[in-house]
């Protein structure tokens, strides 16, 4: 079965602090989101990419497609940061369907 | 910026009864999805929607469940006999072609009585 693992589970930092958030997926992939979801459940798109490293502000994503590795960098953290981080991908057997397979997200606690 | 929307926001409903969830898409958006989230856990594909027809749905979308553009621009998701497992967000999503991201809505928490 075609899994996406992400880790750590849990995260706890102090404000100021580099984030690393990685995912892993088991087979070929068409494109890999980074989401991010906040307390009261709603779901935002932070990244779509297929190869190399997409940068929006003070967050970083990377993917490594050989390797099926993908990690999610915040730099300067801050309070506000504080989520779940969800990576999503598209299976390249996915079909015409493009639907997404969640991974089950990484809690980031940055305290003040 | 345009943005997908959906209602309600919460919905409780006693064991048995039919939902409809609604969702307003991008207005020129031509994929559509509906996920599932239980509280907890991760999310879950439920169903595909593009060109009028389903294109693909998970083996949680069985016959109690069905989707329908009705008006070309709502797009909604009915459960006709509710279970008290159907309690969950549900996620609307759309994009608008096959290589384009996909957009969230804020999601419908539904409890189920």
């Amino acid at each position: 079965k075609n899994e996406v693992e992400q880790s750590p589970q849990n995260l706890t930092a102090q404000e100021g602090e580099f984030i690393t958030i990685n995912c892993s997926y088991s087979v070929g992939i068409s494109a890999l989101h980074w989401l991010q979801q906040h307390p009261g459940g709603g779901i935002v798109s932070l990244f779509m990419l297929s190869s190399g490293k997409k940068k929006h502000g003070r967050l970083i994503a990377t993917i490594n497609i050989q390797e099926k590795h993908s990690s999610l960098h915040i730099t300067a953290s801050h309070p506000r940061d504080s989520a779940v981080y969800i990576c999503a991908v598209r299976w390249n057997s996915g079909g015409s369907n493009y639907k997404l397979t969640f991974g089950k997200g990484t809690l980031l606690t940055v305290n003040p | 910026e345009p943005e997908v929307t959906q209602t309600p926001s919460h919905q409780v409903t006693q064991m048995g009864q039919e939902v409809i969830l609604r969702c307003v898409p991008i207005s020129n958006h031509l994929y559509f999805y509906w996920y599932r989230q239980i509280l907890g856990q991760k999310v879950e594909f439920l169903v595909s929607f593009y060109n009028n027809e389903i294109s693909e749905k998970s083996e949680i979308f069985d016959d109690q469940f069905s989707v329908e553009r009705p008006d070309g621009s709502n797009f909604t998701l009915k459960i006709r006999s509710t279970k008290l497992e159907d309690s969950a967000m549900y996620f609307c999503a759309s994009k608008q072609g096959p290589n384009n991201e996909q957009f969230f809505g804020p999601g419908t928490r539904l409890t189920v009585l």
